[in-house]
Formats: C-alpha cells, sequence, structure tokens
C-alpha cells in the first residue's frame, strides 16, 4: 500500500461547477498537508497548505485536513478553465525533515 | 529572473549513455532536491541536499549520483542509462529544510531509447 492514494481521475467537470479532490493517507505520523497543482508540462506549484486538522480558505479554494479519517480534500468553487491541471496532494511528518510523500495527482479539466 | 532552472529541458539518448541534468535556484534557499515523475504522474523524491549535505538518498540505483558544489547548484549525474530511466526529473529547493513550500523547476523529461 502506497503512503498516500489518490484517484488520478480524469475529472471532467462545466465552469463553475464545485470540484472535490480528495487523498487518503496511511501514516498517521502526518501532519503537514499540502495541496499542489502543476499545469501541462510544468513544475508543481504549490497551492495550499495546512498544518494538522480544520480547514483552511484561500479565495475559491478550500482545503480541509479529518487526520482521525486520515482524508484530506481540496475543493474548488466556481471552478474556472484555468483551474485545469493536475493536482497532487503531499503530505509529511514532523520529523521526517523536507521529506514530502505525494499522491499521484487528480487531472482536472474546466470546460466552458 | 527565472526562481528554479534545469538545463537540458529535453534529453534524447541511447541505452548505455551518461547523461547529466543541471538545476540552479536563485532564491537564495538551504535545501534542494531532485524528484522522479514517471508515466503516471507519480512524484518521488530522490535526493535532497541542505546547505550542500547530503540528507535524503532514496533507494535509486547508484547509477544516479547527485553533486552539489555550492548551495545554490544541485547537479544529477546518470550513469549507464536504462530504458526505465525514462521520466520527467524535477529540481526543486525551498527555503530551509523545514519547509513545507518547495518550488520546483520546469523539468527536464529524459526518453532513453
Amino acid at each position: 500500500q502506497k503512503e498516500v492514494e489518490q484517484d488520478p481521475g480524469p475529472l471532467s467537470v462545466p465552469e463553475g461547477a464545485i470540484v472535490s479532490l480528495n487523498c487518503t493517507y496511511s501514516n498517521s505520523a502526518f501532519q503537514y498537508f499540502m495541496w499542489y497543482r502543476q499545469y501541462s508540462r510544468k513544475g508543481p506549484e504549490l497551492l495550499m497548505y495546512t498544518y494538522s486538522s480544520g480547514n483552511k480558505e484561500d479565495g475559491r479554494f478550500t482545503a480541509q485536513v479529518d487526520k482521525s479519517s486520515k482524508y484530506i480534500s481540496l475543493f474548488i468553487r466556481d471552478s474556472q478553465p484555468s483551474d485545469s491541471a493536475t493536482y497532487l496532494c503531499a503530505m509529511r511528518g514532523g520529523s521526517t525533515l523536507g521529506r514530502l510523500y505525494f499522491g499521484r495527482g487528480t487531472q482536472l479539466t474546466v470546460w466552458p | 529572473d527565472t526562481a528554479v532552472s534545469q538545463t537540458p529541458k529535453y534529453l534524447v539518448t541511447q541505452m548505455g549513455n551518461d547523461k547529466s541534468i543541471k538545476c540552479e535556484q536563485n532564491l537564495g534557499h538551504d535545501t534542494m532536491y531532485w524528484y522522479k515523475q514517471d508515466s503516471k504522474k507519480f512524484l518521488k523524491i530522490m535526493f535532497s541536499y541542505n546547505n550542500k549535505e547530503l540528507i535524503i538518498n532514496e533507494t535509486v540505483p547508484n547509477r544516479f549520483s547527485p553533486k552539489s558544489p555550492d548551495k545554490a547548484h544541485l547537479n544529477l549525474h546518470i550513469n549507464s542509462l536504462e530504458l526505465g530511466d525514462s521520466a520527467v526529473y524535477f529540481c526543486a529547493s525551498s527555503q530551509n529544510i523545514k519547509n513545507n513550500e518547495q518550488f520546483f523547476g520546469p523539468g527536464t523529461r529524459l526518453t532513453v531509447l
């Protein structure tokens, strides 16, 4: 079993839809949870970062962490064609300095 | 004013050859990384250097050898290339070893024929 599981999709939604992206993990030591966005033929870029459980909102994006279920989510409201990309979850424990464990990414297409 | 740059962007080579990929960051970061992204988009760390010191060395064949001449540079040399080495290799950097935000380069797409 991989440390981090993520459905690769692809996911295709119309513009304006609410998108839900999810990851599950097995290592209860993970404390830091991130979402990276990767456009085609580009490197990943950090979108959101959460420590421990709870919610975090940034504009149209909301990240949720449920440590009891080992489940994290990213919600995108009012999705736009420019949101079309691969979204990778990433996480690490408090002691695994610098070592991020990535999900394999979910490919999202938002069509106009 | 590219933050993390890699050269070359594309690399096509024959099996058995030796090749190098170069990475430079101008962010003043202490920590640099090499990742491999396979055809299924799975991104896996290979190496990490902090202030020129190797701190993460995942289970990769010893044909792969990283070199950090200074904090701003982390190069990757690959000996005796194999078909399975075909992938996109990303360099990344972070402010320090505890920082979660890693800045990625544009990637080097390696194809071994």
